[in-house]
């Protein structure tokens, strides 16, 4: 049972444009949504994290709207760059309780010049 | 400073094999964590540690298990290999056990085929 759904598998994106990703959990228990950034041989490494008390959270480029009625929360890359380039995960977690992340399946982003 | 750091990087086993992972958590950090990375999925869970106690244990076998030695650093065992634990090994550590302040900082990870 894949508690947290991502979408699209993969993106492709021109420079400048936005890249759009969505998640959707059914967990109702999970209080903490961040996303990773993995490259090629590397560990995930934290992009950005909401709180479900918030509908959205901006840092530089990046920005996570979340919708707590119908369990989605997305994440919005503007102005993407040929480094944007990579894997993203969406993923929870019941935070107050545990870092025992639930993660998407990943979106393979690749932004073309 | 040292991020999480992980050994080996990549290994080679046969089925019904057993296989240790290593992992030094980042200086300070007392909560390690290990998820298995399949080609082409997510992360998933499989045990988190805190302070040497197992404080969470994901969907696996009992031929996986783990331990915290008193500085921190943490061992993966894996028992009888199948080809289906072939996979990324990824340990990661945290300031705290859990909070929405602190965040997991994980390793390049550990390679596991199993032929």
């Amino acid at each position: 049972q894949q508690q947290v759904k991502q979408s699209p598998q993969s993106l492709i994106v021109q420079k400048g444009g936005i890249s759009i990703i969505n998640c959707a959990y059914e967990n109702t228990a999970f209080d903490y949504f961040p996303w990773y950034q993995q490259f090629p041989g590397k560990g995930p490494a934290l992009l950005i994290a909401i709180r479900p008390d918030v509908s959205e959270k901006k840092e530089g480029r990046f920005t996570i709207s979340f919708n707590k009625s119908a369990k989605q929360f997305s994440l919005h890359i503007m102005d993407s760059q040929p480094g944007d380039s990579a894997t993203y995960f969406c993923a929870a977690s019941g935070a107050a309780g545990s870092y025992q992340l639930t993660f998407g399946k990943g979106t393979k982003l690749s932004v073309i010049p | 400073d040292a991020g999480v750091t992980q050994s080996p990087t990549h290994l080679i086993k046969t089925r019904g094999q057993h296989v240790t992972l290593r992992c030094s958590p980042i200086s300070g950090h007392k909560s390690v964590s290990w998820y298995q990375q399949v080609l082409g999925q997510g992360p998933q869970f499989i045990f988190q540690y805190y302070e040497k106690e197992e404080r969470g244990r994901g969907n696996f076998p009992d031929r996986f298990s783990a331990r915290q030695f008193p500085n921190y650093s943490s061992e993966l065992n894996v028992n009888a290999l199948l080809l289906g634990d072939s996979a990324l090994y990824l340990c990661a550590s945290s300031l705290r056990l859990a909070g929405f302040s602190g965040e997991l900082f994980f390793g390049e990870g550990s390679r596991l085929t199993v032929l």
